[in-house]
């Protein structure tokens, strides 16, 4: 299996412009996280889904995020409209099941998202 | 709820051993820890589950103290390749899988 796959690896916008992450998990993996990584902030989960189904959003900044996941194969992460402040990297992460199951996460090489 | 670990960074001589501690405020489930190398994506190093184990990776292993909430990372004789930010991932009892990250460890393996 190829793994996480996400794309862009990078990904530099003008603040205002609608930037739009992509993630495929690996298949047959039940569960799909996706997080954020800052000096400030470290490791912040944005939102996570089970089955394609969204479990908890808790973790999304503003109604500026928003994410989908329309089938086992793929999602997205949408940012619009992006500000400097979004400038982070963006990790996917997938697992066969809940954490609590013994399962670990595998993560996605991360999109490297600048807004100027 | 974010996990807070300690120390926030270390620096060893190859061969030298560190401790990683994670606490929590809240009861927890599981322990997750994983290392990420400068510009990698994390990378799985063990899971504790409720019970109090202790696990082995290597010379890397770790213990989950589940009264105290607290989970110790173990890194003995350290090595070059050791290198890199360390996070401990925590669990809640009924929080369907979601796994928050605490800040990180760096830590540097000099020679």
């Amino acid at each position: 299996d190829a793994g996480v796959i996400q794309s862009p690896r990078h990904e530099v916008t003008e603040m205002g412009q609608e930037v739009t992450l992509r993630c495929k998990p690996i298949s047959g993996h039940d569960y799909l996280f996706w997080y954020r990584q800052t000096m400030m902030r470290g490791l912040e989960l944005l939102i996570y889904f089970n089955n394609n189904v969204p479990i908890d959003d808790s973790g999304m900044p503003e109604d500026r995020f928003s994410a989908k996941m329309p089938n086992a194969s793929f999602s997205t992460l949408k940012i619009q409209p992006s500000e400097p402040r979004d400038s982070a990297v963006y990790f996917c992460a997938s697992s066969l099941a809940s954490a609590a199951t013994n399962e670990k996460l595998f993560f996605g090489s991360g999109t490297q998202l600048s807004v100027l | 709820q974010q996990p807070v670990q300690s120390p926030q960074a270390v620096i060893l001589r190859e061969g030298e051993d560190a401790v990683i501690n994670c606490s929590s405020s809240k009861a927890l489930y599981s322990v997750h820890w994983y290392r990420q190398k400068h510009g990698e994506a994390p990378v799985f190093l063990m899971i504790l589950l409720k019970g109090g184990e202790q696990k082995g990776h290597e010379k890397i292993s770790a213990s989950f103290n589940e009264k105290k909430q607290q989970s110790s990372l173990y890194l003995t004789a350290s090595q070059l390749s050791y290198s890199g930010t360390y996070f401990c991932g925590t669990e809640r009892q009924n929080q369907g899988g979601k796994l928050i990250f605490g800040q990180g460890t760096e830590l540097s393996v000099k020679p």
